[in-house]
């Protein structure tokens, strides 16, 4: 089954604290991006990789960090989140640039 | 301006009624557009991609108008299931690199 995993789906944490994010996909994708996703906001995209060892900014790089060592891992990372981090984050993936699959979601909460 | 517009919404409309959603962007460079629907809480869900010479998938129908940079969905007989979120998605590569944009979004309640 065509799936992107993330994990974890819930996190509450404290600022300062680093955290990250994994996303996993197995449909030997070449393209996967890192959105959030706020209230009256809509989807923003956050980094976006067009195949391994290639990534680049979105719209909202800033605070967020990802590596892409290998085709189906996208890990975000927030070296040292703060409380305007918390959001909805998705991870996507696909073939030709085009996000193709979410994953479930993770709901994040900086206190 | 917002690079992908949405009308705003909420649509409520009667089960069994053809209901359109329209979307606009500002880039004209831009290459590719789509439509996803999202449900309450869960994850974007592509729904069609969107060509100038139009495409259907059953009941759906999708347009995009490149000279007036414009994007429609209507969707007929619509069903109760069709109760989401509907967003438009427009992509391509920019001066920053290559930007998905979401539009905000158009809610649309079908009642019984």
């Amino acid at each position: 089954e065509a799936q992107v995993t993330q994990n974890p789906r819930y996190l509450i944490t404290v600022t300062g604290k680093k955290l990250t994010v994994t996303c996993s996909q197995n449909m030997n994708h070449e393209y996967m991006s890192w959105y959030r996703q706020d209230p009256g906001l809509g989807l923003r995209q956050i980094y976006y990789s067009m195949n391994v060892e290639v990534t680049d900014k979105g719209d909202v790089p800033e605070g967020y960090k990802v590596s892409r060592k290998e085709k189906r891992n996208f890990p975000l990372i927030l070296e040292s989140p703060s409380p305007n981090q918390t959001s909805l984050y998705f991870c996507a993936s696909g073939q030709t640039g085009q996000p193709q699959h979410f994953g479930d979601g993770t709901r994040l909460s900086i206190l | 301006r917002k690079e992908v517009e949405q009308d705003p919404g909420p649509f409520n409309v009667p089960e069994g009624a053809t209901v359109a959603f329209n979307c606009t962007y500002s880039n004209s460079a831009s290459q590719s557009f789509f439509w996803y629907r999202q449900d309450c809480r869960k994850e974007p869900k592509l729904l069609m991609s969107v060509y100038s010479s139009g495409n259907e998938d059953g009941r759906f129908t999708a347009q995009l108008n490149r000279a007036s940079q414009y994007i429609s969905l209507l969707i007929r007989d619509s069903k109760l299931s069709d109760s989401a979120t509907y967003l438009c998605v427009v992509n391509g590569w920019e001066t920053g690199g290559f930007k998905t944009i979401f539009g905000a979004g158009t809610r649309l309640f079908v009642k019984a």
